[in-house]
Parts: C-alpha cells; sequence; structure tokens
C-alpha cells in the first residue's frame, strides 16, 4: 500500500511570511494525484490544492502553490503571505488510481500563523 | 446547498450501546466513504462504496456495519459501542475516475462514556 509521510508535526509562520509544508510518499504507481487538504478548528476537511503526477508544471491557488518533485516522491506545499486563517492542520493525500481509486492521508502538520 | 451531510455532528452515547451515523450527498457522486479521525488527528479509512457496492473494506470490527441504499447516501452503524469508538468520524464522497478529490462532511465528534 501507499504511504504518506508529513515529517513535521509542527510548523509556526509569522504572519505576512512564507512556510513550506513538506510531504514525501511511496509508491510503484506511475500515473496517481496529490492533494494538499487544510482543516481549521472548525473541522471541516477543505481541499487547498492538487496536482496530478503525469503534469510537470507545478499546481498554484492564490497564495498557495506546491513544489512536486515526481523523481523523489515529494509533494510539498508552500503558503505565502501567511493570514492568520491559514492556521489549521494541513493533511497531504496521495490517490491511486487502483484499488477503489482510494485516498491515502499523511498524519498532518499542525500550522500556528503568529500575529 | 450544503455538499455532504452528516447527522448527528454530536453524539454522547454509553458503552454497549448501538447508534447510526447518517451520511448524505447532493453532488451526484457515485463513491462514498467513511473516516474515523483519532484525538492525534489520524485519518483512518474504514470503508468506501462505489455504486452501492462495497469495494473497500479495511481492517474495521465487525461492530461497525456500513450501509448503502442508493449512492447518495453511506450510513454507518455501530453495535457495542466501546471507549476506543471514541472519535470524529467522516463522511466523503468523490465521483469515480481521473482528478477528483474528495468532499468531506462536517464529522461527527462520538464520544463513548
Amino acid at each position: 500500500a501507499q504511504t504518506v509521510t508529513q515529517s513535521q508535526p509542527e510548523m509556526s509562520v509569522q504572519e505576512a511570511e512564507t512556510v513550506t509544508l513538506s510531504c514525501t510518499y511511496d509508491t510503484s504507481e506511475s500515473d496517481y494525484y496529490l492533494f494538499w487538504y487544510k482543516q481549521p478548528p472548525s473541522r471541516q476537511m477543505i481541499l487547498v490544492i492538487r496536482q496530478e503526477a503525469y503534469k510537470q508544471q507545478n499546481a498554484t491557488e492564490n497564495r498557495f502553490s506546491v513544489n512536486f518533485q515526481k523523481a523523489a516522491k515529494s509533494f510539498s506545499l508552500k503558503i505565502s503571505d501567511s493570514q492568520l486563517g491559514d492556521a489549521a492542520m494541513y493533511f497531504c493525500a496521495y490517490r491511486t488510481q487502483n484499488t477503489g481509486n482510494q485516498f491515502y492521508f499523511g498524519t498532518g502538520t499542525s500550522l500556528t500563523v503568529i500575529p | 446547498d450544503t455538499a455532504v451531510s452528516q447527522t448527528p455532528k454530536y453524539l454522547v452515547t454509553q458503552m454497549g450501546n448501538d447508534k447510526s451515523i447518517k451520511c448524505e450527498q447532493n453532488l451526484g457522486h457515485d463513491t462514498m466513504y467513511w473516516y474515523k479521525q483519532d484525538s492525534k488527528k489520524f485519518l483512518k479509512i474504514m470503508f468506501s462504496y462505489n455504486n452501492k457496492e462495497l469495494i473497500i473494506n479495511e481492517t474495521v470490527p465487525n461492530r461497525f456495519s456500513p450501509k448503502s441504499p442508493d449512492k447518495a447516501h453511506l450510513n454507518l452503524h455501530i453495535n457495542s459501542l466501546e471507549l476506543g469508538d471514541s472519535a470524529v468520524y467522516f463522511c466523503a464522497s468523490s465521483q469515480w475516475g481521473r482528478y477528483n478529490e474528495q468532499f468531506f462532511g462536517p464529522g461527527t465528534r462520538l464520544t463513548v462514556l
């Protein structure tokens, strides 16, 4: 089974600064999808950004961008101009094309934004 | 216009009781999931249904039984509740195929006393 590793249980960033959250994964598949989800204290899971493995171009959504390194099996999330509302738990997720389109989630990174 | 809804949002019950959590999605998706999130925030897949058929059944005690009456609903019934069942349970849905993310419900916080 695929595994997703988030090696930073907690991170903090000053408001308006930039922070990068790390994610690595293990797979033998060549085609798959990667996602970052945000879970604020309200506990609602919100999609932040997604990336198709066969696309070399890194995905960008406003202040959120990814650094996708397929060979290294790395998928980091960069948050620019951090805002107080970015404080949340962030989960990296891998979606396989097999086994029922199953999603595999990392253990999460808790992000604190310091005013 | 809620996409994925769950009821109830909070559930407090005694050990040994039987309880159900309901999930409904109005996105027209054909695949639904149940996850358990423990106190350390780890998300674990429990079940997945595609077009009302069970396709993922992870190692979960058989006290947990999912029921999918139609593609828009996936309910979770739990028998003989135990203290260790206390967690937040998330329902999610997606459309089978490429590039499709999961949409999550608001979660149900289950507390077993």
